[in-house]
């Protein structure tokens, strides 16, 4: 089965800098990859997804790379504030109409100190 | 409605209780999953509906069963659980596929703990 590996498991950035979290996957037929943002106490939230054949998709602050052949993604956020402060969890998937087996990985405690 | 919701938000049961968590969404999903949530580890999947038939089961003890009444809800019914079983029960839901949609939408969940 997949296996998705992530790193760092914490990362404390100072206000305004960058923060980089990057996965690694093992099932190379998975072909979707979204980020989940978690903050304590709350429902996980889709932040940003990424299909097998797009190499990078931004979203304002946010940005997610692929490397497809090194079978590792990132998570970029840009211009980092307080309230990007939550946990993040990569996941990888084989997308199977509507019957997604999503595979996250062990999550990123992300601190952003003002 | 972008919106899965879910009942009871706490629930503290023995191990000899018999109980269930309901989830339900109005969005027009046609897969629906129950993930288990222990603290600072991520979602594990348990079940998977597609359709109302139950598709995934990630070798999950038979003291978990869960129901698809219908397309908008979801059952999660509890019977002589563990205290290891204490955790936060998620649901989520998704869409068949269509211009590669694929988001799933997760409830707040049910924060259960067992005694």
């Amino acid at each position: 089965g997949e296996n998705v590996e992530q790193h760092p498991s914490t990362l404390s950035v100072q206000e305004g800098d960058s923060a980089v979290i990057k996965c690694t996957y093992s099932d190379s037929a998975s072909n979707y990859f979204p980020w989940y943002k978690q903050e304590l106490g709350k429902r996980p939230q889709l932040i940003i997804d990424i299909r097998s054949n797009v190499g990078e998709k931004k979203d304002q602050r946010i940005a997610v790379t692929l490397n497809k052949t090194a079978k590792h993604f990132s998570l970029h956020i840009t211009e980092t504030q307080p309230e990007d402060s939550a946990v993040y969890f990569c996941a990888a998937s084989k997308v199977n109409f509507g019957n997604e087996k999503l595979t996250f990985g062990t999550g990123t405690r992300l601190t952003i100190i003002p | 409605d972008t919106e899965v919701t879910q009942t009871p938000k706490h629930l503290v049961m023995g191990m000899t209780n018999k109980k269930s968590l309901k989830c339900e969404q109005h969005m027009g999903h046609r897969a629906m999953y129950w993930y288990k949530q222990k603290a600072k580890k991520p979602p594990e999947l348990m079940f998977v509906y597609s359709y109302e038939k139950l598709s995934i089961n990630e070798s999950v003890p038979s003291r978990f069963s869960p129901e698809c009444p219908n397309s908008s809800l979801l059952n999660l019914h509890l019977h002589a659980l563990q205290p290891e079983d204490s955790a936060l029960y998620l649901c989520a839901s998704s869409q068949v596929p269509r211009n590669w949609s694929y988001e799933q939408y997760f409830g707040p969940g049910t924060r259960l703990t067992v005694t």
